[in-house]
């Protein structure tokens, strides 16, 4: 069956834009998390929604950081007036129910110019 | 607070080698889980095993064998004859019971060369 697909793959934007990363889990997952892993260091949590609602959002960094996930299925993480420091790789992933092994999508890659 | 420690940042091997890569986890949970990914040059993580706090059982999968002694909080990852295609970033990774706390590892970079 179908994986985690994220798109874009690969997001360049300037300082000050505002982006919209995609996440389309695995059909039949309830649960949907968002990392952010930057160059050599293990994936950040950054958001985990249970269905639609975000059970958890302690770990997005300020709040120019949302996510959403209206029909409890595709998920997009939004970045308003973006800064250099966002640059990073954005995980997406899923999995059947909290506790339940999460599988990964293949990330977007975020540069802010 | 819960934490994973991978002291090993980069190893190097020849092909054939057996190579063990150490997780060290620091947790106040009695149940929680931890997990060993694979994050090949692609970039993509890919799931290897789960193992629950409840099973100190070792498992082996193939080349792949997971030590896990509560004892000493460590979840030890070892790759027998060790194969270029094997060169990745691993991360261990412990999510707790309530599976919202979800902590990676800095990683591993292990290298096989030919």
């Amino acid at each position: 069956g179908a994986g985690v697909s994220q798109t874009p793959s690969n997001k360049v934007t300037e300082k000050g834009k505002y982006v919209e990363l995609r996440c389309d889990p695995i059909s039949g997952h309830t649960a949907l998390y968002w990392y952010r892993q930057s160059l050599g260091q293990g994936p950040e949590f950054l958001i985990y929604f249970q269905g639609t609602g975000a059970a958890d959002d302690s770990g997005l960094p300020n709040d120019r950081f949302f996510a959403v996930r209206p029909e409890g299925s595709v998920s997009t993480l939004k970045i308003q007036r973006t800064e250099r420091g966002d640059s990073a790789v954005y995980l997406c992933a899923s999995s059947l129910s909290f506790r339940d092994t999460q599988y990964f999508g293949p990330g977007t890659r975020l540069t802010v110019l | 607070a819960q934490k994973v420690t991978q002291a090993q940042t980069e190893i190097s091997v020849v092909e054939k080698e057996d190579v063990t890569l150490d997780c060290v986890y620091e947790t106040r949970d009695t149940t929680y889980y931890l997990f060993w990914y694979k994050q090949p040059p692609s970039g993509e993580l890919v799931f290897l095993i789960r193992r629950n706090s409840f099973d100190e059982q070792n498992e082996i999968s193939g080349r792949y064998s997971w030590n896990f002694q509560k004892s000493t909080s460590s979840f030890n990852f070892t790759i027998t004859a060790s194969q270029v295609v094997d060169s990745a970033v691993y991360f261990c990774a412990l999510l707790d019971n309530y599976g919202q706390n979800f902590v990676f590892g800095p990683g591993t970079r292990l290298s096989v060369l030919p």
